[in-house]
């Protein structure tokens, strides 16, 4: 049973214009939520995190919102630069240690120049 | 600046065959853990370790053993393979209990016939 959800596995944006992805969690205890992105052949990189505190927490062009009582986070990069076009994973942890992350399935994004 | 190192990158075996995947890491991580990716699923975790002589299973332990002998090394073991361990694995590190900013190797693609 998977914990946290990203629907909408693809997105197409312009270079520009504002990509936002969606990610849903079921488990009320989450102490930290995040946002890692991936590119082909390569590991995971962090990208940012907010606390379950918080309801939104910004680094330059990355912005994640966190609504609690829907059990609902987005990530909004603004603009959507070609760099971008990666795969990006919503994650969760607090359940069992601060390390141990509950993933979703990840959302494809493509920026298109 | 290596990071977390995993090797090999790619593996072929046959069912039944055992195998090690080797990760390491220079940055003094006390924590590290063991992930695999599988299309449309996401990044599962395996096992953990909290420190040198410590280790924990994950969500999927299954098939796999591990070992902490030192702060740098968390070597993965699969037994017996079987097909449905064909998968993409990744190691992560951490300094602590942190707020699950984990830091990736670039994984290792493992093909079991």
């Amino acid at each position: 049973d998977q914990q946290v959800k990203q629907n909408s596995p693809s997105l197409s944006v312009q270079e520009g214009r504002i990509s936002i992805l969606n990610c849903d969690y079921t488990n009320s205890m989450f102490d930290y939520f995040l946002w890692y992105k991936k590119y082909p052949a390569e590991g995971p990189t962090f990208l940012i995190s907010i606390s379950s505190i918080k309801d939104k927490n910004e680094d330059g062009r990355f912005t994640v919102f966190l609504n609690k009582s829907a059990k609902h986070l987005s990530l909004h990069i603004v603009p959507s630069q070609p760099g971008d076009s990666a795969v990006y994973f919503c994650a969760a942890s607090g359940i069992g240690g601060n390390n141990r992350l509950a993933f979703g399935k990840g959302n494809q994004v493509v920026v298109i120049p | 600046n290596a990071g977390v190192t995993q090797t090999p990158k790619f593996q072929v075996l046959k069912t039944g065959q055992s195998m090690t995947l080797q990760c390491a890491q220079d940055m003094n991580h006390e924590y590290m853990s063991w992930y695999r990716q599988d299309p449309g699923m996401g990044l599962r975790l395996i096992h953990y370790s909290v420190g040198a002589g410590i280790t924990d299973q994950g969500e999927v332990p299954n098939g796999y053993n591990v070992s902490r002998s030192t702060t740098e090394d968390f070597p993965l073991r699969l037994l017996s393979a079987a097909p449905s361990q064909t998968s993409v694995y990744f190691c992560a590190s951490s300094l602590g209990e942190g707020t699950g900013e984990l830091f990736f190797g670039e994984g290792s693609r493992l093909t079991v016939l």
